[in-house]
């Protein structure tokens, strides 16, 4: 069955540090991945995803996402943190038949110290 | 980019009563939407996947009598919310796939607050 793990529940950086949230997944073949943003009590916001070709993945706002097959991770990076980025952050692996569902990790809270 | 409203985003109702939450995809026609639940500071638990005119697909322990869910358009989908008791509070979010489209992406609404007393 397919299952997402973010083993950090929240994160503490500094402004202007950078940031890796990380995010493992467990799946059949290699699935669609996707990390999303929610700013509190919003939906979801796509920051980037990964379907195939090229492992290293840019999304929005600075952040990027590499695909590690041999290490079934897709752990999301920004060189430098900006206050406006304290969130929480879901990793989602996404089937690839035709449900089209999506699994969520249990999200990391970023916090952005000034 | 594809835009996802759904409304009410907040809604108060009394115990008992039934409250319906709508979700419509503005720019593009949506085959297959999804409805997610969120409890304070967790994850989004799937709860049904709903697609274009026909019955709901229910995840394992989810009530499909509790959570009604109709597909009737491909720019609507409504989740209704039978008898809501206080353990029925949470956020609802739903989602959509474009129709025609095999790349799994989907966007979101922006949820919607439930809170039963």
């Amino acid at each position: 069955a397919q299952s997402v793990t973010q083993p950090d529940i929240h994160i503490t950086v500094s402004e202007g540090a950078s940031l890796e949230l990380r995010c493992n997944y467990s799946y059949g073949a290699t699935p669609y991945l996707f990390w999303y943003v929610q700013s509190p009590g919003q939906g979801l916001q796509l920051l980037l995803k990964y379907f195939s070709g090229d492992t290293l993945v840019q999304g929005i706002k600075g952040f990027e996402a590499e695909f590690k097959r041999s290490q079934s991770s897709f752990n999301l990076r920004k060189p430098s943190v900006h206050w406006s980025d304290a969130a929480e952050y879901f990793c989602a692996v996404g089937a690839m038949d035709s449900s089209y569902k999506l699994i969520f990790g249990s999200g990391t809270r970023l916090l952005v110290r000034p | 980019g594809a835009v996802v409203s759904q409304h009410p985003s907040r809604v108060i109702c009394k115990s008992g009563t039934s409250v319906k939450i709508e979700c419509r995809s503005l720019d593009f026609q949506a085959t297959t939407m999804f409805w997610y639940r969120q409890f304070p500071k967790q994850s989004l638990m799937l709860m049904a996947t709903s697609n274009e005119g026909s019955k709901a697909t229910y995840e394992q322990g989810v009530e499909k009598d509790k959570f009604l869910i109709n597909h009737a358009s491909l720019t609507l989908s409504t989740l209704t919310v039978t008898s809501a008791h206080p353990e029925d509070s949470s956020f609802y979010i739903c989602s959509a796939r474009v129709a025609r489209t095999d790349t799994g992406e989907l966007f979101f609404g922006e949820g919607s607050r439930l809170t039963v007393l």
